[in-house]
């Protein structure tokens, strides 16, 4: 069973499209995340959730707006999308705020042309 | 601003040397220091963590801490081909982690 899956796999979309990425986790985890990795292979959180309340909003244009239907779930969508949100996106989950339990996803790499 | 400096290499070492990647943070106020591994085109992989100074030992890895110089850095014994990645740290601030950049690691057979 895949501890946290992601969909979809890849992106391939035009600049001003509105696209969704889902995130699932079957580990019984209380916090996910959403992370950003460039193409320098920076990795920069975006958001997290812990029991469906955001807890952590870093500076992240507001075309983005993560939601989390329940503990187990969390998506992000994606306004207007620009070239440079071109990335790999990653969900990840921990037990509450244990970051050293913390499972990423396999990732989505999302090209916006 | 928190930030999480590494060289990104990448560092080559032959098959059967230790690799030694390094990394320093800029807030003395962190308590939590992770190494992370990513092979292409993957997602990272937690492989070490260390909270208290000195050393802490894994098999072929180790991490080690010196808060005073605000430095963490990860010694891979017996470096072998699969161990070829980039090597992510990461510092705990409050709930989230601070990544570096990664060190590109090439192991040579």
């Amino acid at each position: 069973d895949t501890a946290v899956s992601q969909t979809p796999k890849y992106l391939v979309t035009q600049m001003g499209n509105d696209k969704s990425i889902k995130c699932e986790q079957n580990l019984g985890h209380d916090t996910m995340y959403w992370y950003k990795q460039d193409s320098k292979k920076f990795l920069k959180i975006m958001f997290s959730y812990n029991n469906k309340e955001l807890i952590i909003n870093e500076t992240v244009p507001n075309r983005f707006s993560p939601k989390s239907p329940d503990k187990a779930h969390l998506n992000l969508h994606i306004n207007s999308l620009e070239l440079g949100d071109s990335a790999v996106y990653f969900c990840a989950s921990s037990q509450d705020y244990e970051v050293e339990t913390q499972y990423f996803g396999p990732g989505t790499r999302l090209l916006v042309l | 601003q928190k930030e999480v400096e590494q060289n990104s290499g990448p560092l080559s070492v032959p098959e059967g040397a230790i690799a030694s990647l390094n990394c320093t943070y800029s807030d003395r106020g962190s308590q939590s220091f992770f190494w992370y591994r990513q092979y292409s085109g993957k997602s990272p992989e937690l492989i070490m963590f260390i909270y208290s100074n000195g050393d802490k030992e894994d098999g072929r890895f180790t991490a080690q801490l010196n808060k005073a110089s605000q430095y963490v850095s990860l010694l891979i014994r017996d470096s072998q081909p699969s161990d070829s990645a980039t090597y992510l740290c990461a510092v705990q601030w409050g709930n989230k982690l601070v990544f570096g950049a990664g060190t590109i690691l090439r192991v040579k057979s």
